[in-house]
């Protein structure tokens, strides 16, 4: 059974500075994908970053990336220079079989 | 990337009554479409997988007879909820999944928000 467990319920970092949103799973896929999403207001679901489990190399995106511990089973969100359009709910996610289970979410605030 | 409309973005619908959720993908084609429920200031709950020309199957605890899937076409999945009441209400949300080439991604609909009196 896959699980997506978010410790995190809220957190908040001032504008312009470096947060970590953590993100820890279980599965019994050997091929799988990880990935973070954010949610806004609106509620549409938007993709900020994913990462291919074969792939050793850590994945960026800008000002996001991840730390990828395959063997601990954790997938960390670090976003860096913080911006107060980074507000929103995070969501970590994991696919395998073509299924993919969402963890809690974890509330970010940035603050002016 | 690729786009997913939702239709309607909102529904307000007496207890009792059936109301149906559109979802389709844009440009491109889907073969499996799934369908997520997500209650207020919670996650997004994994309701069904759709796939085109069969049969949807269902996650545990979801009632496939009140919560009707048909993946008619490549392009559209339905989702009808039969004789709703107030505790259906809720934010409904679809998604398409692409793979191919050693990558997988999801596409999401904006949600529907269903509300039932």
């Amino acid at each position: 059974a896959q699980t997506v467990t978010q410790s995190q319920p809220e957190m908040s970092v001032q504008e312009a500075e470096t947060v970590t949103l953590s993100c820890t799973y279980d599965t019994s896929e050997n091929n799988y994908y990880l990935f973070w999403y954010k949610q806004p207001p609106s509620r549409q679901m938007i993709l900020v970053i994913r990462q291919e489990a074969y792939k050793q190399q850590n994945a960026t995106e800008n000002r996001f990336s991840v730390n990828f511990q395959k063997a601990a089973k954790s997938f960390s969100l670090k976003i860096s220079d913080s911006q107060l359009g980074d507000t929103a709910m995070y969501f970590c996610a994991h696919t395998g079989g073509f299924k993919t289970i969402f963890g809690a979410g974890t509330r970010l605030f940035v603050k002016a | 990337g690729a786009v997913v409309s939702q239709h309607p973005s909102w529904v307000i619908c007496k207890s009792g009554t059936s109301v149906k959720i559109e979802c389709r993908s844009l440009d491109f084609q889907a073969t499996t479409m799934f369908w997520y429920r997500q209650f207020p200031k919670q996650s997004l709950m994994l309701m069904a997988t759709s796939n085109e020309g069969s049969k949807a199957t269902y996650e545990q605890g979801v009632e496939k007879d009140k919560f009707l899937i048909n993946h008619a076409s490549l392009t559209l999945s339905t989702l009808t909820v039969t004789s709703a009441h107030p505790e259906d209400s809720s934010f409904y949300i679809c998604s398409a999944g692409e793979s191919g080439q050693g990558r997988y991604e999801q596409y999401f609909g904006p949600g529907t928000r269903l509300t039932v009196t």
